[in-house]
């Protein structure tokens, strides 16, 4: 069973458009992530739950907006889409009580044309 | 800001050499960790080390931590065609903040 999975795992479409990423931990971790991997490898998180509840929340556009139905799931819905956003992105989760090690899904890769 | 951030940014070496990488962190940790991502997929956690820990092995990886210069190296010796992906090392505060990696290449 995977541990955390997302998808879909690519997504290719249109400027303006919106879009969604879904992401499930069946790990039964209390906080989920949002990260973003632009060209240069560079990952920088975006947003983090915490038993459905956001408490982070970095400087990110207005257009990205997570949801957390419950503590298994984050999505991501991107509104407006702009040729920078195009990037992987990659879900998260870990149980801060324990070592911190952060599990990763596959990451899913945009594309925006 | 950007907590973690590998030295070099590529390395490519002959298979059965060691690689070394390191790691550079900016504030004071609890403990220091280390990432592989191979092309296309998710990061994999490899090793953990806690502050008070200077050196820790798991298998072909060594790890050591210098809270004092606020530095980490990894050491992976006799290395594979495998071991070929990028590493990150990663200080995990609330946001467990990565840096942009060390892309090796094992060339066989």
């Amino acid at each position: 069973d995977t541990a955390v999975s997302q998808t879909p795992k690519y997504l290719v479409t249109q400027m303006g458009n919106d879009k969604s990423i879904k992401c499930e931990q069946n790990l039964g971790h209390d906080t989920m992530y949002w990260y973003k991997q632009d060209s240069k490898k560079f990952l920088k998180i975006m947003f983090s739950y915490n038993n459905k509840e956001l408490i982070i929340n970095e400087t990110v556009p207005n257009r990205f907006s997570p949801k957390s139905p419950d503590k298994a799931h984050l999505n991501l819905h991107i509104n407006s889409l702009e040729l920078g956003d195009s990037a992987v992105y990659f879900c998260a989760s870990r149980d801060l009580g324990h070592t911190g090690e952060l599990f990763f899904g596959e990451g899913s890769r945009l594309t925006v044309l | 800001s950007q907590q973690g951030e590998e030295d070099p940014q590529a390395l490519s070496i002959q298979e059965g050499e060691n690689a070394t990488m390191n790691c550079s962190y900016k504030t004071s940790i609890n403990n220091l960790q280390w990432y592989r991502q191979n092309s296309g997929r998710g990061l994999v956690h490899l090793i953990l080390i806690r502050s008070n820990e200077r050196e820790k092995h798991s298998g072909r990886l060594r790890v050591t931590l210098d809270t004092s210069k606020k530095s980490s190296s990894l050491l992976i010796t006799a290395s594979r065609a495998a071991d070929t992906a990028s590493y990150f090392c990663a200080t995990p505060h609330e946001k467990l903040t990565f840096g942009t990696g060390t892309r090796l290449t094992i060339i066989p």
